[in-house]
């Protein structure tokens, strides 16, 4: 199955600051999904990146794909305590889809 | 409202005896998946399903059955759970692979076998 490693591990970020995850394929990206989750909760769909170079945004936040590199960032500006939680970024292969482990972000007032 | 709904939200059992899970949308979805999240291990697909009838193996499916005979519904099925299968279950669910709209997740069942 894909193997999806993100980075960081989890972040502090400080209230008003911009942040950046990043997630990275072992195998090519034929589509990347960023997802968010509250502790304990379900997943939030946020947006799914199809084509190399491509960029879509909602409301702050921003992901970009490099199919190239393998590599999905998701870009968060002008961070707010709305923001906190664990931001997981997924892809399929072979019918199945496979997560990251997962960013933890804390948002600091 | 478009919704996945797992059943029950929070459930604690004892080893060897037989649960299941239940799982609907209401989205007419044909793709449906079951995933165990566990910390330092992320989410992991224990079973998916392509459309009725149609189920498979997702990375970790030893000690779970599920079914889809119907769209809407696809129940896990614990037949002797052990403590290792204390996790938190979700079900989601697609209109199809690759979809622009991604899936929809359920709220969640933490599930704790003593």
């Amino acid at each position: 199955s894909q193997e999806l490693e993100q980075s960081p591990q989890s972040l502090i970020v400080q209230e008003g600051k911009n942040l950046t995850i990043n997630c990275t394929s072992s195998k090519t990206l034929y589509g990347l999904y960023w997802y968010k989750q509250k502790y304990g909760e379900g997943l939030i769909f946020l947006m799914m990146l199809q084509k190399g170079g491509e960029e879509k945004s909602h409301e702050k936040i921003t992901a970009k794909l490099d199919e190239k590199k393998q590599q999905s960032s998701l870009h968060i500006t002008a961070s707010q305590p709305s923001h906190a939680g664990i931001y997981l970024c997924g892809a399929e292969s072979d019918y199945k889809l496979s997560f990251g482990a997962g960013t933890t972000v804390t948002v600091r007032a | 409202e478009a919704q996945v709904t797992q059943n029950p939200r929070y459930l604690i059992t004892v080893t060897g005896k037989k649960l299941t899970v239940t799982c609907s949308q209401n989205m007419n979805h044909e793709y449906m998946s079951w995933y165990r999240q566990d910390p330092g291990l992320g989410l992991r697909q224990i079973y998916y399903s392509m459309n009725v009838e149609v189920t498979d193996k997702g990375d970790v499916p030893e000690g779970y059955k599920v079914s889809r005979k119907e769209k809407r519904n696809f129940p896990l099925i614990l037949e002797s759970p052990s403590p290792n299968q204390t996790s938190l279950y979700f079900c989601a669910s697609s209109l199809s692979i690759n979809r622009e709209g991604g899936y929809t997740f359920g709220s969640g069942t933490r599930l704790t076998v003593v």
